[in-house]
């Protein structure tokens, strides 16, 4: 069955710090990959996105993502978080010529402390 | 109005009432879907419609129907519904399938 399992479910980093959340997917075939952050109460945004070539990915406010197709992964980072990056984080995959089915990961939630 | 909206935000209805939820996409994106997020769960897609034509059911039970008029509006009809059908509802759209999609902000409803 298709599915996607971010490995964190709550982090918490002081300001400053990196940050890499993990994403792992399963999925038999070639697949279109997102990242979305969900700001609190604000509505969910793409935060970045890869469909092919160059496997490193970056994103809006300083975010980058990294396919590695041998490990079924497509990992966030940033090297230097701030405050405002306190978020839900969630991974989502689609198999390119699907008729729309996006699945999700469960979220990570971030918190930064200042 | 840009991007997605939704209307109304919040909604709270008995099980016995029927109520619609609006979306409006503001794009010019052929693709609309419908999605539920609750506490503690991933984002479950419900519905996809490409072309205003709908390609997509997720095993969602008959007391939600969906309406799509044309490609910028979404409607989801609630009838009968349960308390555990209270969620976060959440529209989105993209150009095609497969595409990067833009959420709405949701509307929240309770069933009581």
């Amino acid at each position: 069955a298709q599915s996607v399992s971010q490995h964190n479910h709550h982090v918490i980093l002081s300001e400053a710090a990196s940050l890499e959340l993990g994403c792992n997917y399963s999925y038999g075939g070639t697949v279109n990959l997102f990242w979305y952050v969900q700001y609190p109460g604000q509505h969910l945004q793409l935060l970045l996105k890869y469909f092919s070539g160059d496997p490193l990915v970056k994103g809006i406010k300083g975010f980058e993502a990294e396919f590695i197709k041998s490990k079924f992964s497509f990992n966030l980072r940033k090297p230097s978080v701030q405050w405002s990056d306190t978020a839900e984080y969630f991974c989502a995959v689609i198999g390119s010529s699907n008729t729309g089915k996006l699945i999700f990961g469960q979220g990570t939630t971030l918190q930064v402390k200042p | 109005e840009t991007g997605v909206t939704q209307t109304p935000r919040h909604l709270v209805m008995g099980m016995t009432n029927k109520k619609s939820l609006k979306c409006e996409q503001h794009l010019g994106h052929n693709a609309m879907y419908w999605y539920k997020q609750s506490a503690k769960k991933p984002l479950e897609l419900m519905f996809v419609y490409n072309f205003k034509e709908q390609t997509e059911n997720n095993s969602v039970p008959s007391r939600f129907s969906p309406e799509c008029p044309n490609s910028s509006h979404l409607f989801l009809h609630l009838h009968t519904l349960q308390p555990e059908d209270s969620a976060l509802y959440l529209c989105a759209s993209s150009q095609v399938p497969g595409y990067e999609q833009y959420f709405g902000p949701g509307t929240r409803l309770t069933v009581t």
